[in-house]
């Protein structure tokens, strides 16, 4: 069983558009995250979320937000998709990275391309 | 600012070791990870440093200074699959992993 999966794999769209991605985890972590992996290959963290504290990164949009119906999902909801929006998109899981020597769980990331 | 800093790109010959460093200037420090990512894949963590010294795993190990504010990955017995990019990432002061730009380690046979 995957420990952290999210769809869709690829997604192109076009410019404008609001679309989602979807993430699940089965490990029964406590917390969640979304990261943007760009064409430069940094991983940057867009949002960190459990059950107490959802932590936005002052620099991720908007346009960008997170909904997490409960604690095994968080989505990742896009409007008005621009051009550099394109890049990787991972979604990971850990519990609280406070208790130390917890690794982060990765989903397989999904490609966005906007066009 | 926070950074952390690896080299771009590295060779190595199959059978062979090869060391990637990484050194990190962060608001705090809560410890050092390793992930190995293949093109394509997601990360998937191979180490992790809180105390000084060296921790071996099998072929890899992975050393850490923090006077120094300075790490090393070391791969031994070089595999073709570890063809890979190798990611350090600090968890700082608020428990928020930084992460470097990743090493692409490429073994030649």
């Amino acid at each position: 069983d995957t420990a952290v999966s999210q769809t869709p794999k690829y997604l192109v769209t076009q410019m404008g558009n609001d679309k989602s991605i979807k993430c699940e985890q089965n490990l029964g972590h406590d917390t969640m995250y979304w990261y943007k992996q760009d064409s430069k290959k940094f991983l940057k963290i867009m949002f960190s979320y459990n059950n107490k504290e959802l932590i936005i990164n002052e620099t991720v949009p908007n346009r960008f937000s997170p909904k997490s119906p409960d604690k095994a999902h968080l989505n990742l909801h896009i409007n008005s998709l621009e051009l550099g929006d394109s890049a990787v998109y991972f979604c990971a899981s850990s519990q609280d990275l406070a208790e130390l020597n917890t690794e982060a769980f990765f989903g397989q990331g999904t490609r966005l391309t906007v066009v | 600012g926070q950074n952390i800093d690896q080299p771009t790109e590295m060779t190595a010959t199959e059978g062979a070791i090869v060391q990637i460093n990484c050194t990190y200037q962060t608001s705090g420090f809560n410890g050092l990870f390793w992930y190995q990512q293949h093109a394509g894949e997601a990360p998937t963590f191979l180490s992790y440093n809180v105390l000084d010294g060296l921790e071996e795993k099998g072929r890899f190990s992975s050393f850490l200074s923090r006077s120094k504010g300075y790490s090393y990955l070391l791969l031994k017995e070089l595999q073709m699959k570890d063809s890979a990019s190798y990611l350090c990432a600090v968890l700082d002061s608020n428990y928020q992993l930084i992460w470097g730009a990743g090493t692409k380690l490429i073994i030649k046979p």
